[in-house]
Order: C-alpha cells, then sequence, then structure tokens
C-alpha cells in the first residue's frame, strides 16, 4: 500500500538520550516534511526537504536535525532529547508542482522524553 | 507574515445537526486553503481545497468556500454522523513557500447519538 510508514509508533525516552525517528515513503515524492503536533497550537513545521540532497529549516527547528540521502528516506533526530519535546511527530510528502494534491501524512510517533 | 486561525473546540454536536468551523487567514498573495482531519489515533488526511477565491471545495458532505473579502475558509456539513466525530485542521500555503503548509490550532468535533 502506497504511503508514509513511521517508526516507532510511540517510545518513551529518558532526557539527554538521542533518538531518531524514520520516515519512509513509497510514492516518490521530492518534497518531505517533519510537523510536531502539540494540543492548542496544531501542526509546527520542524524540518523541510524540497528535494534529496537538500533540507531546511521551519519553524521550530531547534534541537532537532535532518538528513536526505534518498528520495524515500527522511530521518529526524533528536540529539540530546528534552521534556520540551514531547510531543506528537509527524512526517508528511508531498508532490513539488503539485502540492495543491495536498500532503500524505505517516501515522505518527509519539515521543514521551521524561 | 501568515497564519490561520479556527474556532477553539470542543464542538460537541448531536447526529443529523449542522455544523460550522470556521478559519479565517492571514497572508499576502493568494494563498490555497485546506482542511484536513485526523480520526483518532491517525495522521491527518485531505478532506478538501480550494486554489483560488470563490472556489469551493466539498468532499464527503463537508464544503468550504474560499472567500478572500472576508479571508476565510469556513467548514460546513449539513447533517453529521458519529463517524465525524475529529479534529479538523485549517491550513494555507502560499504561492511562495515552496509547499510548506501552515496550519492552524485544529478544532476536535464530538458528535453524539
Amino acid at each position: 500500500i502506497a504511503g508514509i510508514t513511521q517508526a516507532p509508533t510511540s517510545q518513551i525516552l529518558a532526557a539527554g538520550r538521542r533518538m531518531t525517528l524514520r520516515c519512509t515513503q513509497d510514492m516518490r515524492h521530492n518534497a518531505m516534511y517533519w510537523y510536531r503536533q502539540d494540543l492548542g497550537l496544531g501542526l509546527r513545521l520542524i524540518h523541510y526537504s524540497n528535494t534529496a540532497g537538500t533540507t531546511g529549516k521551519g519553524e521550530v527547528p531547534d534541537g532537532y536535525s535532518v538528513s536526505r540521502a534518498n528520495t524515500d528516506d527522511f530521518p529526524l533526530t533528536l540529539a540530546s532529547a528534552v521534556p520540551s519535546q514531547t510531543s506528537v511527530y509527524f512526517c508528511a510528502s508531498s508532490e513539488r508542482g503539485n502540492e495543491n494534491y495536498g500532503y500524505t501524512f505517516g501515522s505518527g510517533t509519539r515521543l514521551t522524553v521524561v | 507574515g501568515n497564519s490561520v486561525t479556527q474556532m477553539e473546540g470542543p464542538v460537541t454536536l448531536s447526529e443529523e445537526a449542522f455544523l460550522t468551523i470556521n478559519c479565517t487567514y492571514t497572508a499576502t498573495g493568494y494563498p490555497s486553503l485546506f482542511w484536513y482531519v485526523q480520526y483518532p489515533g491517525e495522521g491527518l488526511q485531505l478532506l478538501l481545497k480550494a486554489t483560488k477565491a470563490d472556489d469551493k471545495g466539498s468532499n464527503k458532505g463537508f464544503e468550504a468556500t474560499y472567500r478572500k473579502e472576508t479571508t476565510s475558509f469556513h467548514l460546513e456539513k449539513g447533517s453529521v454522523q458519529v463517524s465525524d466525530s475529529a479534529v479538523y485542521f485549517c491550513a494555507l500555503r502560499r504561492s511562495d513557500s515552496w509547499g510548506k503548509l501552515q496550519f492552524g490550532a485544529g478544532t476536535q468535533v464530538v458528535v453524539t447519538p
């Protein structure tokens, strides 16, 4: 089934630990995004990538890094987790030039930093 | 800068009631506008969209009209069902933003039998 796979589904992480959230898509979309969802704040863009090999900062990039070595994968890394990074993280993708068809979202990763 | 403002929830309705969720936006130029829906435990799904003024997006009985004069994109459904219980997000994409969507805070809708 075409779409986006995120892993893990949920995770409890000790503060100070490093964590990588995985995101893989099989639609050959060239643009990918990471959002965090927090109650009352909606979704906020963390990082994005318009095409393989390029990345950019979104609205809330501090404490996060991404890479885009190929079209399909867009991992998000928390170098040293802090409790304020407790959130639900969504990966999404879209076809550049056809953004008005909307994004495809993954099912999310629920991360709790304690 | 760009912003999207939605009415706060939760909105609680009885089955077959009329639903309206207000959404207003601030943006330069001519953004595209979207409504996404998030069912419990799932990611967001595109519900409908409008790409220019006076366009009406519609899907699954939901409708929204792009009103540039009032910078609004209110979501409506004439007769809701329990299965419409979800969180609804209004979003915009500026024409020069390289595809990035900006979301409102979301409105939770609870439909009771």
